[in-house]
């Protein structure tokens, strides 16, 4: 595609409800994130993704998160159980190789979840 | 542990007057720095970044930044504010071996006419 693709663009949920966000990546990056855009927090790293690898999940805050990219390319972010801190502009990315720190990143719009 | 403080949560420019959005990082290892832009409703852009090659980088629309070890500091300038320039704008840093970005809290610019 033209770019990073999220979906839904924004997402209010009950809280103790499950939800999933969407991402489709570049086509033909291998290398996914998913970050986290708080309000007066700034953007937080939640996981990374690169190719077949085992994923990078360090940076996920509980066990109510979870990520999964299927066939190397769309990759599902699951919030299990939702609550109001989980509130947020989720932010998924995309770049072309794994290899190289310099490589550039190319965000999405995001998706604007509010738990309510 | 890596980190960026970017100092100024909100920064009001006139136009056509000098932009200087400030970055310091901390890093135990060579960091790479990144400028991102991001424009009301819309996704992260990067604007520019640095490597380790040339401390002095050129980005898009005009911006550019001085990585100064001494100093710690990735500060990001332009000479001559726009009004398209508003935006909210994050400093970011990360290192070998190591993906993902760690990112600064954020500087909202506003361009008064």
């Amino acid at each position: 595609g033209a770019g990073v693709s999220q979906s839904p663009s924004n997402k209010v949920t009950e809280k103790g409800k499950d939800v999933e966000l969407r991402c489709d990546p570049i086509s033909g990056h291998t290398a996914l994130y998913w970050y986290r855009q708080s309000l007066g927090q700034g953007l937080e790293f939640l996981i990374y993704f690169q190719g077949n690898s085992a994923p990078d999940k360090s940076g996920l805050p509980s066990d109510r998160f979870s990520a999964e990219r299927t066939g190397g390319s769309v990759s599902t972010l699951t919030i299990q159980r939702t609550q109001q801190e989980d509130s947020a502009v989720y932010l998924c990315a995309s770049s072309p190789t794994g290899q190289g720190v310099d490589t550039e990143a190319f965000f999405g719009q995001g998706t604007r979840l509010t738990v309510v | 542990a890596q980190s960026v403080t970017q100092l100024g949560s909100h920064v009001s420019v006139s136009e056509g007057a000098l932009v200087l959005l400030r970055c310091n990082y901390s890093s135990s290892v060579p960091p790479y720095l990144f400028w991102y832009v991001q424009y009301p409703n819309q996704g992260l852009q990067l604007l520019l970044k640095y490597t380790s090659a040339a401390t002095l980088v050129k980005g898009i629309n005009g911006f550019e930044a001085e990585f100064k070890k001494s100093e710690t500091s990735f500060h990001l300038t332009k000479p001559s504010a726009h009004m398209s320039d508003a935006a909210e704008y994050f400093c970011a840093v990360t290192y070998t071996g190591r993906r993902a970005l760690t990112f600064g809290s954020g500087t909202r610019l506003q361009v008064q006419p």
